[in-house]
């Protein structure tokens, strides 16, 4: 009940395309959903991140979808870039915790 | 700021051999963590500490020890390294779990044990 599954494992992108990569949980206490990126031979940081009262965040050319009964959300990258190229983790914590959960990554390759 | 600061940046281990990796941020945050991330399994917590003085077990805490005597140190201890310790370790600060600007993480401390 604890994990946050991610898919897909990878996925090449065109430059221009829209990637889009999702996440699904289980534990209904969830109530804090962060996605993260990460550079080779770098640490992740924060990329963008949604709570459950509101459906969609977007932030530049980066949007999260979130549908709350389908406990499911998602991030969405328009006008993808081959400087977007990195490894995608989505993530969730619960109101009562101080935990992150990892999905298990996403190796996205953007081609000019 | 520097952030979040690890050392070593990589260290290659004995089976059976001790060491400490360090981990320091000068940002104030309250909460620290450590993650170990294994090659298709994303980042598994280790150990994580709301405050100097307190540390609490994570999703894979067996084989290492913490400590937080002071706000910018958190220190992982491994003891009698194995095989399965193998693996890249990142240390991460943030002001707490839910904020906007999320948690910093350090650039990582790869251990390879043989």
């Amino acid at each position: 009940q604890q994990q946050v599954k991610q898919s897909p494992q990878s996925l090449i992108v065109q430059k221009g395309g829209i990637s889009i990569i999702n996440c699904a949980y289980e534990n209904t206490a969830f109530d804090y959903f962060p996605w993260y990126q990460q550079f080779p031979g770098k640490g992740p940081a924060l990329l963008i991140a949604i709570r459950p009262d509101v459906s969609e965040k977007k932030e530049g050319r980066f949007t999260i979808s979130f549908n709350k009964s389908a406990k499911q959300f998602s991030l969405h990258i328009m006008d993808s870039q081959p400087g977007d190229s990195a490894t995608y983790f989505c993530a969730a914590s619960a109101y009562n915790t101080d935990k992150l959960i990892f999905g298990t990554g996403t190796r996205l390759q953007v081609f000019p | 700021n520097a952030g979040v600061t690890q050392t070593p940046k990589f260290r290659i281990l004995k089976i059976g051999q001790s060491m400490t990796l360090q981990c320091t941020q000068d940002m104030n945050h309250n909460y620290m963590y450590w993650y170990r991330q294994d090659p298709g399994m994303g980042l598994k917590l280790i150990y994580y500490s709301v405050g100097a003085g307190i540390t609490d077990k994570g999703e894979v805490p067996n084989g290492y020890n913490v400590s937080r005597s002071t706000t910018e140190d958190f220190p992982l201890r491994l003891e009698l390294a194995a095989p399965s310790q193998t693996s890249v370790y990142f240390c991460a600060s943030s002001y707490s779990i839910g904020t906007a600007s999320g948690q910093y993480f350090g650039p990582g401390t790869r251990l390879t044990v043989t």
